[in-house]
């Protein structure tokens, strides 16, 4: 079937780095995704990994898949009090629709 | 280049009225869709169209929903007679089926239209 989960809540301290973990059952996905949303938002493409990718890194974000495990991860280095969001991960097993996890609860203290 | 954009963005109705949403995908997009977010979980997919064609709906689209996108360009969410269940975040993204800067079918959001249903 199609699951994704996500630990619920991550709490770091401004200037440490943070990784937000997340479970997928179906491996037939080609991206996995992450999106951030802040309160009262909607949802904001932050970046994506290609199945046959390890790692990719865009900036402060670095996306580890280990795809054997069906784990994604995504590490926020040097983390500001701006990221404090919900971050999603999300899966595509066939095109079209986004699967997606429960989210993430970032809290980021001064 | 403008995003994806709903109207309205909040909605108070009475159980039992009928509610209309729209969505406005960016222009290039050939794909939209429609899921429902309620409070501390992700969003759940409820239908999409490539162009006018509404091409899968989900299990969660209950006969009082339906959804138009007769141009292939904006499109509606209607729900008939709502339940205090049906209170919840209605987000719309759009997507292009080809690669360009992201990959194909990559979904940009809207901002939402978040309904209370009383």
């Amino acid at each position: 079937g199609e699951d994704v989960e996500q630990s619920l809540f991550l709490s770091v301290r401004e200037g440490d780095s943070s990784v937000i973990n997340c479970t997928y059952t179906d491996s037939s996905s080609t991206y996995l995704y992450w999106y951030k949303q802040e309160p009262g938002a909607g949802l904001q493409l932050l970046t994506y990994i290609f199945s046959n990718m390890d790692m990719k890194q865009d900036q402060r974000l670095t996306v580890l898949l280990n795809k054997k495990d069906k784990h994604l991860s995504l590490r926020i280095a040097d983390t500001q009090t701006g990221d404090s969001a919900i971050y999603f991960c999300a899966e595509s097993p066939r095109g079209g629709k986004l699967i997606f996890g429960q989210g993430t609860e970032l809290s980021v203290k001064p | 280049d403008t995003g994806v954009s709903q109207d309205p963005r909040h909605k108070i109705t009475k159980r039992g009225q009928n509610v209309t949403f729209r969505c406005d995908p960016i222009s290039e997009h050939n794909r939209l869709y429609w899921y429902r977010q309620t409070l501390g979980q992700g969003p759940e997919f409820l239908t999409y169209f490539q162009n006018e064609a509404q091409l899968e709906k989900s299990r969660l689209l209950s006969d009082r929903f339906s959804a138009e996108r007769p141009k292939g360009s904006f499109s509606t969410l209607e729900i008939q007679r709502t339940e205090q269940g049906d209170s919840a975040m209605y987000l719309c993204a759009s997507s292009w089926e080809r690669s360009g800067r992201a990959p194909p079918d990559t979904q940009y959001f809207g901002p939402g239209t978040r309904l209370t249903v009383l």
